[in-house]
């Protein structure tokens, strides 16, 4: 399968911090979405990207769709304790192809 | 919108044992709905992807006759772990996207656990 490299692979912030955290991959992908997993559920869509170039806001959360179509950035701004959880990207190719990143874990200390 | 309901979220039981999960789209229709397996501390692997009124497909290394799927409506798949053996314990989560090019909605995942 595709390989989606996310950095870092875990983030130890004060809460009121800004966060970033990007992901990259050799393939070039036509949809990007950034999930957050919280312990013992199911991922949660944050944010979709459709368009290389494309900057999208939810809220406290910023992620764009790169140029070149092989990466993309998630910030989370004025973080909060409840930010705390694991951070995934994922790339789509077709209707159903949908690769995973490694995953960002971030602790937000109150 | 965009709800997807997994349904146990928690199974414990003997080697041996064939065990059901459910996976449902409450509130739209899926022609298409996927199942992913999760180990402690990784990311999730995709197993299959099951279509409604035919078979699935599946993963490579992916045995199809230990990890049955069905998915006889458009808001209703089931996957069946059959003769579960320690090994098979895991995190399994199901998702289901609406029709076009639509993101994967995600259930809460069901933890199997073998003993």
């Amino acid at each position: 399968g595709q390989q989606l490299n996310q950095s870092p692979q875990s983030m130890f912030i004060q809460e009121g911090e800004d966060v970033s955290m990007n992901c990259t991959s050799s393939s070039i992908f036509n949809t990007w979405l950034w999930y957050k997993q919280d312990p013992g559920e199911g991922p949660v869509l944050l944010i979709a990207l459709y368009k290389a170039g494309e900057l999208t806001s939810n809220g406290r959360l910023t992620a764009q769709f790169g140029i070149t179509r092989k990466d993309s950035f998630l910030n989370i701004s004025a973080s909060i304790p409840s930010d705390v959880g694991i951070y995934f990207c994922a790339g789509q190719t077709g209707a159903n192809n949908l690769f995973f990143g490694t995953g960002t874990r971030l602790t937000v200390i109150p | 919108g965009a709800v997807v309901s997994q349904h146990p979220s928690w199974v414990i039981c003997k080697s041996g044992t064939s065990v059901k999960i459910e996976c449902r789209s409450l509130d739209f229709q899926a022609t298409t709905m996927f199942w992913y397996r999760q180990f402690p501390k990784q990311s999730l692997m995709l197993m299959a992807t099951s279509n409604e009124g035919s078979k699935a497909t599946y993963e490579q290394g992916v045995e199809k006759d230990k990890f049955l799927i069905n998915h006889a409506s458009l808001t209703l798949s089931t996957l069946t772990v059959t003769s579960a053996h320690p090994e098979d314990s895991s995190f399994y989560i199901c998702s289901a996207r609406e029709t076009g090019i639509q993101p994967q909605h995600f259930g809460d995942g069901t933890r199997l656990s073998i003993l």
